[in-house]
């Protein structure tokens, strides 16, 4: 079964510093995907960032990466140079097996000026 | 642009009573998903179908009803709707062979179950 797991229900975090948003998922399927959702107050869904599970490398997207540890099962997010806009809702995804796709419960970010 | 376009954006039903969520991509996405959000609980896998004229159950099935009988449409039916129901649905499709795979969002409907 899948499960993906975000411990952190709320954070605040000072304009311009660099934040982390965990996110620690479980599966038995080989082949699967992380992604990264945002979620503004407005309530549309962004995709952010995505990793797959044999990508060799981190993946990044302008301030956004992913830090991927597949042996500990963790795909974290890094916003670097936090901003106010960055305030919003987080969600930690993952595609297994049959395609399904779960989210994390999220994670909500403010950004202190 | 229309991207993926949930109808209606907002309802109110009575205890016992049905409807029909529509969900219209025009993105020619063969994958389609819907969930549930309430607060504290994050998006909740309802059902999703994978191709046209296929279903399958996610996190929450009961309850609700799917049907995909064209792959540009994925209808979300409540047959008898409860409280419990009271959520925001949001609707999404994805193309794995393209891009990232990532899921495209509609707007999302508020539905009110008195």
């Amino acid at each position: 079964a899948q499960k993906i797991t975000q411990t952190q229900p709320g954070m605040f975090v000072q304009e311009k510093e660099a934040v982390t948003l965990d996110c620690t998922y479980d599966t038995s399927d080989p082949s699967y995907g992380l992604f990264w959702y945002k979620q503004p107050s407005s309530g549309e869904m962004i995709f952010l960032i995505y990793q797959g599970s044999y990508d060799q490398q981190n993946a990044t997207e302008g301030r956004y990466s992913l830090n991927f540890q597949k042996a500990r099962k963790s795909a974290n997010l890094v916003i670097s140079a936090s901003q106010l806009g960055d305030s919003a809702m987080y969600f930690c995804a993952m595609r297994g097996g049959w395609d399904k796709i779960i989210f994390g419960k999220g994670t909500r970010l403010h950004i202190l000026p | 642009n229309a991207g993926v376009t949930q109808t209606p954006k907002f309802r109110v039903l009575k205890t016992g009573q049905s409807m029909t969520l529509l969900c219209a991509q025009d993105m020619n996405h063969e994958y389609m998903y819907w969930y549930r959000q309430d607060p504290g609980m994050g998006l909740r896998l309802i059902h999703y179908s994978v191709g046209e004229g296929t279903t399958a159950k996610g996190e929450v099935p009961d309850g609700y009803n799917v049907s995909r009988l064209k792959k540009q449409n994925f209808l979300l039916g409540l047959e008898s709707a409860a409280p419990s129901q009271t959520s925001v649905y949001f609707c999404a499709s994805s193309s794995p062979g393209r891009g990232d795979g990532e899921l495209f969002f509609g707007e999302g409907s508020r539905l009110t179950v008195l």
